[in-house]
């Protein structure tokens, strides 16, 4: 079974401060791995993805993530805060099931607040 | 490129009515179709899945049901709606048969019952 936890349902950064949402996950085969955003009252948008390949993944919006396979790790990262920024993150987790749908495991979301 | 409806954005119904929400995938073809629940706190929480017409699995016991008459167009409905149905409701999609590419959600329907 996979498992994903978000340290953090919320985060307050300063405007132009380092953004750290952590994430690790649980699967049992390689994973692939998503952050996505979302604004109030909007769907999840994709910010980045890790599938195979390089570890260090760039996304949307001045955002990464490095897929630390010995830590079970997959945090997001922004160097500098923007208050655009203000948004809930979910981190998730992919597994493909028996019959051909693909299974995902969302985390239950941070909140950033940024702050001026 | 592939774009994703769902409707309608906002919905008030009262205890017992019924419920139909829909949602549209246009630019793919056979794409797997999800319906989440979405709870203040709680993250998604998927309520069904459809990899093909007519093909329709649920993850939870509920008064839900879900239909996928054609091969881009999955509905969620009710016959008798509970105060526990209020929620924010998102569909979503994917490529059919993969496992390492991404969902694509639409912007949800906010359902409150009164």
């Amino acid at each position: 079974a996979q498992s994903v936890t978000q340290l953090g349902s919320h985060v307050s950064v300063s405007e132009g401060a380092l953004v750290l949402l952590r994430c690790n996950y649980s699967s049992s085969v390689p994973p692939y791995l998503f952050w996505y955003v979302q604004y109030p009252n909007q769907g999840l948008q994709l910010l980045l993805k890790y599938t195979t390949g390089a570890t260090l993944v760039k996304g949307i919006n001045g955002f990464e993530a490095e897929f630390k396979k010995s830590e079970t790790s997959f945090h997001l990262t922004k160097p500098s805060a923007h208050m655009s920024d203000a948004a809930e993150y979910f981190c998730a987790v992919s597994d493909r099931q028996s019959g051909g749908y693909q299974k995902v495991t969302f985390g239950i979301g941070t909140k950033l607040q940024v702050i001026p | 490129s592939q774009t994703i409806h769902q409707w309608p954005a906002t919905l008030v119904q009262p205890v017992g009515s019924p419920l139909s929400l829909e949602c549209t995938v246009e630019g793919t073809s056979n794409p797997n179709l999800y319906w989440y629940r979405q709870a203040a706190g709680r993250g998604l929480q998927l309520l069904f899945y459809s990899v093909g017409i007519g093909q329709i699995s649920s993850e939870v016991p509920q008064n839900l049901s879900a239909s996928r008459p054609q091969d881009r167009q999955f509905i969620l409905s009710s016959k008798k709606l509970l105060l526990s149905d209020s929620g924010f409701y998102l569909c979503a999609w994917s490529e059919g048969g993969t496992s390492n590419q991404p969902q694509h959600f639409g912007d949800g329907t906010r359902l409150s019952i009164l």
